[in-house]
């Protein structure tokens, strides 16, 4: 199986700063972007945020962007809102068993 | 809009077995592969296995093979979860969710989710 390492586990930022978290996989993700990004909030079923490694889903502010390929994934937030401080997990699905990373949490400075 | 709606939370004794179920509203599951993902308290998410009912395939995470069994019914309105010989450390929420693609797919990203049913196992 695919292993995905998160990184920074801890994210401690204000809001209006930018975010970048990263998720590296242990070998080569099938086609390259079979990636997504989700958010999730205590209490709360996860949230898709990003596909494909650079797609944000139906409704994602554009302050959220995805990007990398192969084994190195970055997930952006531009200027953090009140409502982005949040635990973000990258999960590929590039083989028939799919695989979560252990996610980032991105908490108040 | 499709949603999912997952069974009440369930309290087991370690050894014995649980079935999660989850109903899609607003539609059918025909084309649409189901996932279930665990999180247990304090962790990080994690992908048992998944079902297409369409082609009436699983699969499953190498972890939880031969104890994790995962089907819908006909027509696909509603998916299981069975996962058995259970044990303290299987105590989580259990998610199901929704993708358009099943395995190595270009769809396969899970843009629906249930509400989560938790599991507590205790002697």
């Amino acid at each position: 199986d695919i292993e995905l390492t998160q990184s920074p586990r801890t994210l401690s930022l204000s809001p209006g700063q930018r975010a970048t978290l990263s998720c590296r996989a242990s070998r080569s993700v099938s086609s390259s972007t079979y990636l997504a990004w989700y958010q999730q909030k205590p209490g709360q079923a996860p949230r898709l945020l990003i596909y494909g490694a650079s797609n944000r889903a139906s409704g994602i502010p554009d302050r959220f962007s995805g990007s990398g390929s192969g084994t190195d994934f970055t997930l952006t937030i531009s200027r953090l809102e009140p409502e982005d401080f949040a635990v973000y997990y990258c999960q590929q699905y590039g083989r028939s068993v799919w695989t979560f990373g252990q996610g980032t949490k991105v908490e108040v400075k | 809009q499709v949603h999912l709606v997952q069974s009440g939370a369930e309290v087991k004794k370690p050894g014995s077995s649980v079935r999660v179920s989850c109903k899609t509203s607003g539609g059918s599951l025909s084309s649409d592969a189901i996932s279930w993902v665990r999180q247990a308290p304090g962790e990080g998410l994690e992908w048992l296995g998944g079902i297409i009912p369409i082609f009436n395939t699983a699969n499953y995470a190498q972890k939880f093979l031969g104890r994790v069994t995962i089907s819908t019914d006909a027509p696909p309105t509603t998916a299981y979860m069975v996962l058995s010989s259970l044990r303290s450390d299987d105590t989580a929420v259990y998610f199901c969710a929704k993708s358009a693609g099943f395995g190595a797919s270009a769809k396969s990203y899970m843009n629906v989710w249930g509400n989560g049913t938790t599991v507590i196992v205790s002697s």
